[in-house]
């Protein structure tokens, strides 16, 4: 079974650029989330989404950050623009339903310079 | 509110040694379910084992095992016979699974070195 996929890898940008990020998630499952990590700390979850539509975005700094889960399949979250403090890691995961283990994706490792 | 604790920045254990990471928890939700990730230096967060606030046993998965004590609040995994792999990072984490779409919250991670 085809894990969560995630990219890109690594993105190096000038603050004040915009960014975005893109996640396919293990098929058949519903559930999506995207969490930030920054260096040092636990990830805290920025989205939910179930199926194509929003569950949980209460973490999410919407005055420059920006998802959406067309199909109810893929994944993209945007910055724009991004700031210093956006760098951090950027993990996508999903899962089955709201109550199953979430599955992970690599992450992507995002430099704002 | 769902909080998960985890007061061991890092810990140190010798190879085939076993080794405990401490988790406390707090919430008010009567169900929930409580979840140990390793993230390796890869960055991938890699599930280990889950617990359910209603499960009569505690959990087990190979080499780990869910302390589980539901009057203190303490979900501790235990890593028996510790291998150079297990060096990384640990969270715990935990969701409330009453009505509504609760969000997996995580603790702020151990980070387990194993040395030879």
């Amino acid at each position: 079974e085809a894990g969560v996929a995630q990219s890109p890898r690594y993105k190096i940008i000038e603050k004040r650029q915009s960014v975005a990020f893109w996640c396919n998630p293990i098929s058949g499952h519903a559930t999506l989330y995207w969490y930030q990590q920054i260096l040092g700390q636990g990830p805290k979850l920025l989205i939910q989404f179930q199926n194509n539509g929003v569950v949980d975005d209460s973490q999410l700094p919407k005055d420059r950050f920006s998802a959406e889960r067309l199909k109810g399949v893929d994944s993209t979250l945007k910055i724009q623009p991004a700031k210093l403090e956006d760098s951090a890691v950027y993990l996508c995961a999903s899962s089955f339903d709201r109550n199953t283990e979430a599955f992970f994706g690599q992450g992507t490792r995002l430099t704002v310079v | 509110a769902q909080k998960i604790t985890q007061t061991q920045p890092g810990m140190f254990v010798q190879e085939k040694e076993a080794v405990t990471l401490d988790c406390t928890y707090d919430t008010s939700d009567p169900s929930y379910g409580l979840f140990w990730y390793k993230q390796p230096s890869s960055g991938e967060m890699i599930f280990l084992i889950y617990q359910g606030s209603y499960d009569q046993q505690n959990a087990t998965e190979g080499r780990y095992s869910l302390n589980f004590q539901k009057a203190r609040k303490s979900a501790n995994l235990v890593i028996s016979a510790s291998q150079l792999g297990d060096s990384a990072m640990y969270f715990c984490a935990m969701r409330n699974l009453n009505t509504g779409f609760q969000k997996l919250v995580f603790g702020t991670g151990t980070r387990l070195l194993v040395s030879p």
